[in-house]
């Protein structure tokens, strides 16, 4: 079956501009959770949602982050006036229902800011 | 605060020799424990997962870990190494829907 899926695969835009970055859970998976990894990092959470509601958004780093999941299935991170230091990859994860249920993570956007 | 540390950055072990991954966590109450593998150009894979019961866990691709509470711990084992093993392995700790990563390890494999 389709695993996570996210969409570009690569970014590359200039500072002070905004982007989106599109991931397609696993069908079913309530559960959905971006994370970003830095470079020689492990990943660090930033968001959960549990169906279209954000349960816990207390890894966002700053207002310039934020994402929807308007219909509990595909999710947006967007990312406004970009800096340089946002430069990673961004990994998306789902699960069945949270609870620790099994996060299934896909490849990742690679986002950098020039 | 919920931290994990994975105390080795780079590991390399020759083909057929055993291999243990060290992860060192703070957490406070009973934490959930994984580890995940990394390929390059790869997504994150489960490799195995302790919630409770049995502090010895087998993953899949032959690893397991062995959860030991009075020394926050949680290393990853294998006991002969494939050259397909090489790759990124990280530790993490979670409540319910918040997974603490460490660094990481890159394990590197001789032939």
């Amino acid at each position: 079956g389709a695993g996570v899926s996210q969409t570009p695969s690569n970014k590359v835009t200039e500072k002070g501009k905004y982007v989106e970055l599109r991931c397609d859970p696993i069908s079913g998976h309530t559960a959905l959770y971006w994370y970003r990894q830095s470079l020689g990092q492990g990943p660090e959470f930033l968001i959960y949602f549990q169906g279209t509601g954000a349960a816990d958004d207390s890894g966002l780093p700053n207002d310039r982050f934020f994402a929807v999941r308007p219909e509990g299935s595909v999710s947006t991170l967007k990312i406004q006036r970009t800096e340089r230091g946002d430069s990673a990859v961004y990994l998306c994860a789902s699960s069945w229902s949270g609870s620790a249920d099994t996060q299934y993570f896909g490849p990742g956007t690679r986002l950098t800011v020039l | 605060a919920q931290s994990v540390t994975q105390p080795d950055i780079h590991i390399t072990v020759s083909e057929g020799a055993s291999l243990e991954l060290r992860c060192n966590y703070s957490y406070g109450a009973t934490p959930y424990l994984f580890w995940y593998v990394q390929s390059p150009g790869q997504g994150l894979q489960l490799l195995l997962k302790y919630f409770s019961g049995d502090t010895l866990v087998q993953g899949i691709k032959g690893f397991e870990a062995e959860f030991k509470r009075s020394q926050s711990s949680f290393n990853l084992r294998k006991p002969s190494v494939h050259w397909s093993d090489a790759a990124e392995y990280f530790c993490a700790v979670g409540p319910q829907n918040k997974f603490y990563f460490g660094s990481g390890t890159k394990l590197n494999v001789k032939p």
